[in-house]
């Protein structure tokens, strides 16, 4: 079955850097665009970017063109999310998620990555 | 970036009511909107899709109506699993935005 698992959640300090993972499995990745969401306490979701998995290639929302960084291992299906340059304001929970492929919406989802930045 | 604007907030409702949740999109955005469907401490989840259709497996008390800038989003008979937060996400223009939420309680 599709499975999208992402690593334990963290705490950083303002400042710093953090990389979050996402390894796949259940479906063929290069077939299909994974996605970055994030979604503070109380807010809707908010789209980051994403990644293609056939060829590396990337898109990310204006707001984190300059901090986030989006990556593929293809020896063991997983994908990463760097977000650099922490403020308070990145604590949220963030999500890989996959593209559903007949439009862009997303069908199946991580459990989620909590970061704190305090 | 295009704002999608969901009303109401919060809804109360009965088992077997019919709930309405309207998405007002900034701009028009075609027939490019899905809906979720997220239940606390879990994912969202898919229910519709370009505006009106519904994703495999998702029973059919739910529907979605709409196109340009105006958008609806209905269960037709409220269901007790049906308590959670419903999202609505245009994909017509980067960056893909969300509503903020509407919180369906019984």
């Amino acid at each position: 079955q599709v499975q999208l698992v992402q690593s334990g959640a963290e705490v950083k300090k303002p400042g710093a850097s953090v990389r979050i993972a996402c390894k796949a499995s259940g479906f063929t990745l290069t077939s299909y665009y994974i996605h970055w969401l994030r979604q503070a306490p109380g807010q809707g979701p908010e789209w980051m970017g994403r990644i293609d998995p056939s060829d590396g290639g990337t898109i990310r929302a204006q707001k984190f063109l300059d901090r986030v960084f989006m990556t593929i291992d293809t020896s063991t299906d997983t994908l990463y999310m760097e977000l650099r340059s922490l403020t308070v304001d990145d604590t949220a929970v963030y999500s890989c998620a996959r593209e559903f492929g007949i439009v862009v919406g997303f069908d199946y989802w991580g459990q989620g990555t909590l970061l704190t930045v305090s | 970036d295009i704002q999608m604007t969901q009303s109401p907030s919060s809804l109360s409702a009965s088992v077997g009511d019919r709930v309405t949740i309207s998405c007002q999109a900034s701009q028009d955005i075609r027939k490019c909107l899905n809906w979720y469907q997220q239940r606390p401490g879990k994912a969202p989840k898919l229910l519709i899709f370009e505006a009106s259709s519904l994703e495999t497996g998702v029973p059919s008390r739910f529907s979605g109506t709409g196109s340009a800038t105006d958008f609806t989003f209905t269960i037709s008979s409220l269901q007790p699993e049906d308590i959670a937060t419903y999202y609505c996400q245009q994909y017509d223009y980067l960056p893909y935005t969300f509503g903020q939420g509407t919180k369906v309680e019984i």
